[in-house]
């Protein structure tokens, strides 16, 4: 997994502040998965992207969340107006075709 | 399947015995499994993987065995190792995109 790269690895945003994580899938990987996990529970599916494409937005809150994976640059997760709740470590996994996807180390974000 | 927030179920070994772990999926359209290693702090990293059509597969001190009639994996750890103590997760993907339903994880302990 060290090949998915993910930054920042910690973020801390006040409740209202607008939260940005960034996803470098493996080189030549072109399908972008993100997840959230809670402390001491599984991973939630939110949405899988390809190239300039949201495939799958399904586990995405409907509001204050979404996800882009633009031609050229890293897949971002942008959360606004965050709130206490989407404290999390949120994991973002790249695949070559529609198989194994290897994960980053993930982005830990506390809202205070 | 879906985990529902429950604490994770944990499995102590001493060092050097055999680890099992098991994992029970509801859909049975999956026909592609992957364990998945979760260290605290780090991401998922890929363990080893089994399609519908084996009953078995074997890697270095791990192997995986699918019974597809009772909807049951498991994993194999041989002369578990302190470097083995994570949480691991199963995870089944079913055709098309692979939208992958996680289990809840079990955490092993290694009893040094």
């Amino acid at each position: 997994n060290a090949g998915v790269m993910q930054n920042p690895r910690h973020l801390v945003r006040r409740r209202g502040q607008e939260a940005r994580l960034r996803c470098s899938p493996m080189k030549g990987h072109s399908h972008v998965y993100w997840y959230r996990q809670l402390p001491e529970e599984g991973l939630k599916f939110m949405v899988y992207l390809q190239k300039e494409n949201i495939i799958d937005e399904s586990g995405m809150p409907k509001e204050r969340f979404s996800a882009e994976f633009p031609k050229e640059g890293p897949s971002i997760l942008r959360i606004q107006q965050v709130v206490r709740g989407d404290s999390a470590a949120y994991f973002c996994a790249s695949s070559p075709l529609e198989e194994t996807q290897y994960f980053g180390p993930g982005t830990r974000l506390l809202v205070l | 399947g879906e985990n529902v927030g429950l604490h994770l179920p944990t499995l102590s070994v001493q060092e050097g015995d055999n680890s099992i772990i098991n994992c029970a999926y509801s859909n049975s359209a999956s026909d592609y499994f992957i364990w998945y290693k979760q260290e605290s702090g780090k991401g998922p990293q890929f363990i080893i993987d089994i399609r519908s059509n084996m009953d078995k597969r074997q890697g270095q001190r791990v192997t995986v065995l699918l019974n597809k009639t009772v909807k049951h994996l498991s994993l194999q750890i041989a002369a578990t190792q302190p470097g083995d103590s994570a949480v691991y997760f199963c995870a089944g993907f079913s055709g098309g995109y692979q939208k992958v339903t996680f289990g809840i994880g079990t955490k092993l302990q290694v009893i040094p």
